[in-house]
């Protein structure tokens, strides 16, 4: 069964700092990584993907992957109140599907 | 917006009653999987079709089934449902073929209580 784990928080952070979110996974033969952020109610939202070794930056998100480790993580500098939200890791499957972890709740606080 | 639509937005049935819920993929997506989100849980993969065929699963009972038709729209339909299967059902999209892609896009939903 592969899994995806993640620290299920709430991850709190003041204002204006950087955040620092952690995912690892099971199979080691995945090879496409995504954070996605679902606001409360809403649907998850694709933030960021990874497909290499090493850093992907896209504004205040830097996504990181070390399969070796079998570990990625997002960063997110600058952090916002609007940046509160459930972070959600995802690995894609064998068969073109997405496997979850359970997400982790991050609050930033002004 | 990814251009994902769902409907109903909400929908209340009653244990063993059935239901259909239908999603129209982002344009130039040709491959719609179906997810389901029970409450502080991330999606779980329920299926997914492509040129109108269900071409992968996920640990759901054959009472979970699905269509795609010709526009790559889809339906989740399901039969004799449960009080556990009240959750968020998601559908996403994405291009399958020519230029590999794997990013999917979720639509906004639909909220399934079963009462």
């Amino acid at each position: 069964q592969k899994e995806v784990e993640q620290n299920s928080g709430p991850l709190s952070v003041p204002e204006g700092a950087i955040a620092s979110l952690n995912c690892t996974y099971s199979d080691r033969g995945s090879q496409s990584f995504f954070w996605y952020r679902q606001y409360s109610g809403k649907s998850p939202e694709l933030i960021m993907f990874i497909y290499s070794n090493g850093d992907k930056e896209d504004g205040r998100f830097t996504a990181q992957l070390n399969k070796a480790s079998q570990y990625v993580s997002l960063l997110i500098r600058d952090s916002q109140p609007s940046d509160s939200a459930t972070y959600l890791c995802a690995v894609g499957g064998s068969q073109g599907n997405l496997i979850f972890g359970k997400g982790t709740k991050l609050s930033v606080k002004p | 917006e990814t251009g994902v639509t769902q409907s109903p937005t909400h929908l209340i049935k009653t244990r063993g009653q059935q239901v259909t819920l239908r999603c129209s993929s982002q344009s130039g997506h040709n491959t719609v999987s179906w997810y389901q989100q029970a409450l502080g849980q991330g999606p779980q993969f329920i299926f997914q079709y492509y040129r109108e065929e269900e071409n992968g699963r996920g640990n759901f009972p054959p009472r979970f089934s699905g269509l795609q038709f010709p526009n790559y729209s889809s339906e989740l339909n399901v039969n004799a449902l449960e009080l556990d299967d009240s959750a968020l059902y998601l559908c996403a999209s994405r291009r399958t073929g020519g230029v590999l892609t794997y990013e999917q896009y979720f639509g906004p939903g639909t909220r399934l209580t079963v009462t």
